[in-house]
């Protein structure tokens, strides 16, 4: 069993409805969560950062930890043609060096005009 | 834009050529970290600099061979390569390597073809 799963998807909606992604880990020891933005060929770009259970909202984005689940999730408000991409999540635990982050497999999204 | 700029963009090499993957960031950052990226797949991370001295090295074979000359620039040397080493390579940064609430920032990315 992977210590990160997310479905890969693809996740096809309509422009201006909710995306709502998420993952499921099974090391209770993460505390650290990430959501990161990947564009076709192009590295990673930060979108979320939170380390703590509840929700974190910036603009049109919301994330959501819930650790006694381990399930963390985000979501995209309003979306647009512009937010199809793949989406990963990452998170890490207290004791690892940082940089030993541990990536889900990505969800491809793409929002259809 | 990201602040952690990569080149060249594209690379294309034959197995018996020796080339390198630049890297540098100006925010200051202590800790950097190169990853590899299949096509489809998530990151995976390959070595880690902390204060410019090599901290983690995931069993990457010699054939990569990193340096950091000093805070802001990171190099990935690369000789002798397979066409499985095809990849994207990702470079990134963070304040200090094993501090809370660090958050690790990527660069474009080099794409690699080995021929």
């Amino acid at each position: 069993q992977k210590e990160v799963e997310q479905d890969p998807g693809p996740l096809s909606v309509p422009e201006g409805a909710i995306v709502s992604l998420n993952c499921t880990y099974s090391n209770s020891a993460f505390q650290y969560f990430m959501w990161y933005r990947q564009y076709s060929r192009k590295g990673p770009e930060l979108l979320m950062y939170t380390y703590s259970s509840g929700n974190k909202e910036d603009g049109r984005f919301t994330a959501q930890v819930d650790k006694s689940s381990k399930y963390i999730s985000l979501f995209i408000r309003d979306s647009q043609p512009s937010d199809s991409a793949t989406y990963l999540c990452a998170m890490s635990a207290a004791t690892d060096s940082w940089g030993k982050l541990q990536f889900g497999a990505g969800t491809q999204v793409v929002v259809t005009p | 834009d990201t602040e952690v700029t990569q080149t060249p963009k594209h690379l294309v090499m034959g197995m018996t050529n020796k080339k390198s993957l630049k890297c540098e960031q100006h925010m200051g950052h202590r800790a950097m970290y190169w990853y590899k990226q299949k096509a489809k797949k998530p990151p995976e991370l390959m070595f880690v600099y902390s204060y410019e001295k090599l901290s983690i090295n995931e069993s990457v074979p010699s054939r990569f061979s990193p340096e950091c000359p000093n805070s802001s620039l990171l190099n990935l040397h690369l000789h002798a390569l397979q066409p499985e080493d095809s990849a994207l390579y990702l470079c990134a940064s963070s304040q200090v390597q094993g501090s809370r609430g660090n958050t690790i920032y990527f660069g474009e990315g080099s794409w690699l073809t080995v021929v």
